[in-house]
């Protein structure tokens, strides 16, 4: 019963350095997303996925990659990490299907100095 | 393109009171909609969703919302806040059709519980 699991939970970066943020999911489920939580901001799009081998641009993009070569895996790369990417980083899945609703991991919370 | 308002950033209420959190949309067509709840340092738990069909909608935990097309709106309500209700509440809208399943959110509002 793991539905979206994310790696890490907890991360500090120094400015210029890069890593990749995991999230998995086992629902088998066609679109996959991930957003940044900042306060007062909500929950804004970073990148999404409509299926293995496509992704696309959101609302805040610039920054990060994303790929997605399988339907259980969509990393989120940053490349050169910078101050104000400091943020809650969540991913979710959802069918599309019958059941529009998106499921979320528990978030990684990444601090860059 | 999509928008949710919030208002309200802070809503404070007495345990066993009514709590009324105000969200209203913009979309070009009646979209899906949802309430999601946030607790201290937990991911986003679904509450209640619109989809079709019937407009007054019972969530989790007691929550429902009504979807008020002329109004462009998707209030939460609960009849009794209880201590454990305390969290951060977050309006979202998706286009009913295509987008990726693209969540659009509001700012949240943040619930007190008071006793």
């Amino acid at each position: 019963n793991a539905g979206v699991t994310q790696t890490p939970k907890f991360q500090v970066l120094k400015t210029g350095q890069s890593m990749t943020l995991q999230c998995a999911q086992d629902m088998n489920h066609e679109y996959m997303s991930w957003y940044r939580q900042d306060p007062g901001m909500g929950l804004r799009l970073i990148h999404y996925s409509v299926g293995a081998g496509i992704t696309d641009q959101g609302e805040v993009p610039n920054g990060y990659n994303v790929s997605r070569s399988t339907t259980e895996d969509f990393p989120l790369r940053l490349l050169s990490a910078a101050p104000s990417q400091t943020s809650v980083y969540f991913c979710a899945s959802s069918s599309g299907q019958g059941r529009p609703e998106a499921f979320f991991g528990q978030g990684t919370r990444l601090t860059v100095v | 393109a999509q928008s949710v308002t919030q208002l309200g950033s802070h809503v404070s209420v007495s345990e066993g009171a009514l709590v009324l959190l105000r969200c209203n949309y913009s979309s070009s067509v009646p979209p899906y909609l949802f309430w999601y709840v946030q607790y201290p340092n937990q991911g986003l738990q679904l509450l209640l969703k619109y989809t079709t069909g019937a407009t007054l909608v019972k969530g989790i935990n007691g929550f429902e919302a009504e979807f008020k097309k002329s109004e462009t709106s998707f209030h939460l309500t609960k009849p009794s806040a209880h201590m454990s209700d305390a969290a951060e509440y977050f309006c979202a809208v998706r286009a009913f059709t295509g987008g990726g399943n693209k969540l659009t959110f509001g700012t949240g509002t943040q619930l007190k519980v008071e006793l």
